[in-house]
């Protein structure tokens, strides 16, 4: 998976509790992305990273914030998870943008919120 | 704008046989077209691109797609299905070359191949 890592994989929650997932990466890539995956969505864009501390929001960002303190570490915090949040979640890297420049996916994250 | 629609959700092919997995697409600059394969429980991994160089695009484990403007297509085809080609395909469009400019995926193809 392209040097890739999430974790946790798999994550139980309940709805009203703050939830953190880490994409960690060892390409030195600049562009780093979160995406969620919904059966009969696709993937849709939450956030993405464009350098350390520069980020912006996708398509679906209501409830989620991110930060981006390291080259390497791209978090995606949902402050109070609520069941519309259980997805599937994958980071998503590439070093350039744009064009037909491809992103590079991560294994994904499980979240299921009670 | 830019948006991919893959009208089949499900296809389902004998092994052996040819797979076509369907995508059209609007775009409202030239468009770069992905697609991409996920088995399960995995990630999703770069099957090819479409970079303008060539309109018939090769990729890997045999697939290959042709872009056709006037169709507004990018349709992925095997000759001879496996049965490890049963995943989830997606297809992807960008439609600017600009740094800042997002992909937008289709909501994905499931390919089932019998025995």
């Amino acid at each position: 998976d392209a040097g890739i890592t999430q974790s946790p994989r798999h994550k139980v929650t309940e709805t009203g509790t703050p939830v953190t997932l880490r994409c960690h990466q060892t390409e030195n890539h600049r562009y780093m992305y979160w995406y969620r995956q919904d059966p009969g969505h696709g993937l849709r864009l939450i956030h993405y990273s464009y350098g350390v501390k520069d980020t912006d929001k996708g398509e679906v960002s209501d409830g989620y914030s991110v930060s981006r303190s390291k080259t390497e570490d791209f978090l995606l915090t949902l402050e109070s998870a609520t069941s519309s949040q259980t997805s599937v979640y994958f980071c998503a890297i590439s070093s350039l943008a744009g064009g037909n420049n491809e992103q590079f996916f991560g294994p994904g994250t499980r979240l299921t919120v009670l | 704008a830019q948006s991919v629609t893959q009208l089949d959700s499900h296809v389902s092919v004998s092994e052996g046989t040819p797979v076509l997995l369907r995508c059209n697409y609007s775009s409202s600059y030239s468009p770069s077209l992905f697609w991409y394969v996920q088995h399960p429980n995995k990630g999703l991994q770069l099957l090819l691109k479409y970079t303008s160089a060539a309109t018939l695009v090769k990729g890997i484990n045999g697939f290959e797609a042709e872009f056709k403007k006037s169709e507004t297509s990018f349709h992925l085809t095997k000759p001879s299905a496996h049965m490890s080609d049963a995943a989830e395909y997606f297809c992807v469009v960008r439609s600017s070359a600009g740094a800042n400019s997002k992909l937008t995926f289709g909501k994905g193809i499931t390919l089932s191949v019998r025995p």
